[in-house]
């Protein structure tokens, strides 16, 4: 079993809909949750830090982390077709020096016009 | 605009040769991490710099080798290429040891042939 899991999709919505992206993770030691954004030939760019279980509001995006069940969601309100792009989960056991990240393979996202 | 940037772009090398990517980080931070992405995938954490000391390292073997520079300059160098090494490249800059917020460049697409 990978650590972390990710449907990689695709996925297509019409522009307006509510997206819901997930993953889950096996190792019980992670405390920090993130969700990337990839476009096309780019590097990912941080969407979402969540420190430990609880929700996280920015805008349109919602982070939600469940650490009884091992389970983080993004939520897109209202998407663009700007939105189009592949998110990626990605997680840590430590912070800082130690901290480096475990993704998911990415959900690619379409919004339909 | 993450403010890390990585050269080249794209480069193409034969099996067997050696290659060098680079990545410059915004002033200040103390903090570099490698990653792969292979297509479809997640990136895949190679090894962190801190201070110019490796300070944690993924499952690749050691023909991939690091240096930090104090101008906040760093090297990917990877020795005897193969096939499966083609991939992006990521570098990603945090301010300090303390924190795993990652900004990542925009990556170097290497393809060995």
């Amino acid at each position: 079993q990978k650590e972390v899991e990710q449907d990689p999709g695709p996925l297509s919505v019409p522009e307006g809909a509510i997206v819901s992206l997930n993953c889950t993770y096996s190792n019980s030691a992670f405390q920090y949750f993130m969700w990337y954004r990839q476009y096309s030939r780019k590097g990912p760019e941080l969407l979402m830090y969540t420190y430990s279980s609880g929700n996280k509001e920015d805008g349109r995006f919602t982070a939600q982390v469940d650490k009884s069940s091992k389970y983080i969601s993004l939520f897109i309100r209202d998407s663009q077709p700007s939105d189009s792009a592949t998110y990626l989960c990605a997680m840590s056991a430590y912070g800082g020096s130690q901290g480096n990240l475990i993704f998911g393979k990415g959900t690619k996202l379409s919004v339909k016009p | 605009e993450t403010g890390v940037t990585q050269s080249p772009t794209h480069l193409i090398k034969t099996r067997g040769q050696q290659v060098t990517l680079r990545c410059s980080s915004q002033s200040g931070h103390n903090t570099v991490s490698w990653y792969q992405q292979a297509l479809g995938q997640g990136p895949q954490f190679i090894f962190q710099y801190y201070r110019e000391e490796e300070n944690g390292r993924g499952n690749f073997p050691p023909r991939f080798s690091g240096l930090q520079f104090p101008n906040y300059s760093s090297e990917l160098n990877v020795n005897a290429l193969e096939l499966d090494d083609s991939a992006l490249y990521l570098c990603a800059s945090s301010l300090d040891a303390g924190d795993t917020e990652a900004f990542f460049g925009q990556g170097t697409r290497l393809t060995v042939v």
